[in-house]
Order: structure tokens, then C-alpha cells, then sequence
């Protein structure tokens, strides 16, 4: 079964500083890959996602993502974050056979920015 | 544009009752899903449909029942509640009945409490 890995629970950051959020899967097969993100009180959008092509993928809000299959990983970045992008990130994965029906999620990160 | 819809929004059960949790998407979206929400454990597949008539299990089904007799529709029901399923629901559709490539739509949640 497939399952996503996300080590960081809780990171704190001032403004202006670079992000990094680790995302991790143990699936090897081919995959699509998805970064959500939950603001306060709101439901879960989609920030960015990669199913094929270039392995950097640019999102939303400045976020982008790199794919980097030999290390299965699928790590999030922001070069300078802002208070509004205080948030749980929530990393999926769906496989394109076997459950390809379904989407795994990690356990998310909740990123606390302060002014 | 209502998106998905999910009531009620906050629900307070006795160990032991029953409810359903209510979904309605108004996209024509083939796949529908539940989910729900626990803190450190992130989003976890209870049932899914990938089109009327059609549903499976996810990673947490016990306790659960789900149906999907229209297109629009994609009701949870707690057969007889109890603690372990106080958590935050999602309900959440996508266009493509069986693959996932294209990003799921949420709904705001429900949070239930089970006493």
C-alpha cells in the first residue's frame, strides 16, 4: 500500500524566511503527486501538483515543488513566506495502477509564520 | 457556483446513535469520497465513488456506510456511534471517475463529537 511521509509536524518561520517542507512516499510505481494546503477555518485547496514532465512544478501563492523520483520525494519550497501563509500543508499521493482510485495524504504540516 | 456541500456543519452524538453526514456537489463529478480528519494523523480515505451505484472502501471503513444512488449525492452514515469516530469530515469530489490527475474539491467539514 502506498503511504506519504511528512516529518516536519510543526514549523515556525519569520517573515521573509525561505521554506522547505519535506514530503516523502513509499510508493514505486508511477505516481501523482499534490501538495494541499488547509488556511485557518477554510477547507483544503490544491496548491500545486505533478503527474508528468518537468520534475519543478510552480503553484499557486509562489509555492513550487520538486519531484525527485530516485529519492521519492516531493518536497515543497517558498523562497520568502508571509503571516498568510500561516497553514497546515498537507502532502498526497495517488498511484496510477492497483489503487489508483484513491489518494493518500501525510499526516501534514502546520507552518506558523510570525509577523 | 455551490461546489460541495456538506451538512451539518457541527453535529453532537450519544455512543450509540446514528447519522448521516450529507454531501452534494453540483460539478457532475464522477468521484466522490469521504475522509476524515484526526490531529497528527492527517486525511484518511473512508469510502468512495467513483459514479452512481459504484462505491468501495478506503483505508478506514468500519463503522461506516455509504451510498451513491445519483451523480449529485454521496451520503455517510454512522451505523452506531461511537468516540473513536469524533474527528472532522470531508467530503470531497473530482471530475474523473477512475483516475485522479485532476485536483479534489472540498467541502468545509463537519465536526463531530461523539460522547
Amino acid at each position: 500500500a502506498q503511504s506519504v511521509s511528512q516529518h516536519n509536524h510543526h514549523v515556525i518561520l519569520s517573515e521573509a524566511a525561505s521554506l522547505e517542507l519535506g514530503c516523502n512516499y513509499s510508493y514505486g510505481g508511477t505516481v501523482n503527486l499534490f501538495w494541499y494546503v488547509q488556511y485557518p477555518g477554510q477547507h483544503l485547496q490544491l496548491l500545486l501538483k505533478y503527474f508528468s514532465g518537468d520534475p519543478l512544478v510552480k503553484g499557486i501563492k509562489g509555492f513550487e515543488a520538486e519531484f525527485i523520483k530516485s529519492k521519492f520525494s516531493f518536497n515543497l519550497r517558498k523562497p520568502s513566506v508571509q503571516w498568510s501563509d500561516t497553514a497546515e500543508y498537507f502532502c498526497a499521493v495517488n498511484s496510477r495502477s492497483g489503487s489508483a482510485r484513491q489518494l493518500t495524504f501525510g499526516s501534514g504540516t502546520q507552518l506558523t509564520v510570525l509577523p | 457556483n455551490a461546489g460541495v456541500t456538506q451538512t451539518p456543519k457541527f453535529q453532537v452524538l450519544k455512543t450509540g446513535q446514528s447519522m448521516t453526514l450529507q454531501c452534494a456537489q453540483d460539478m457532475n463529478h464522477e468521484y466522490m469520497s469521504w475522509y476524515r480528519q484526526d490531529p497528527g494523523m492527517g486525511l484518511r480515505l473512508i469510502h468512495y465513488s467513483v459514479g452512481a451505484g459504484i462505491t468501495d472502501q478506503g483505508e478506514v471503513p468500519n463503522g461506516y456506510n455509504v451510498s451513491r444512488s445519483t451523480t449529485e449525492d454521496f451520503p455517510l452514515r454512522l451505523l452506531s456511534a461511537a468516540p473513536s469516530q469524533t474527528s472532522v469530515y470531508f467530503c470531497a469530489s473530482s471530475y474523473k471517475g477512475f483516475t485522479l490527475n485532476e485536483k479534489l474539491f472540498f467541502g468545509s467539514g463537519t465536526q463531530l463529537s461523539v460522547l
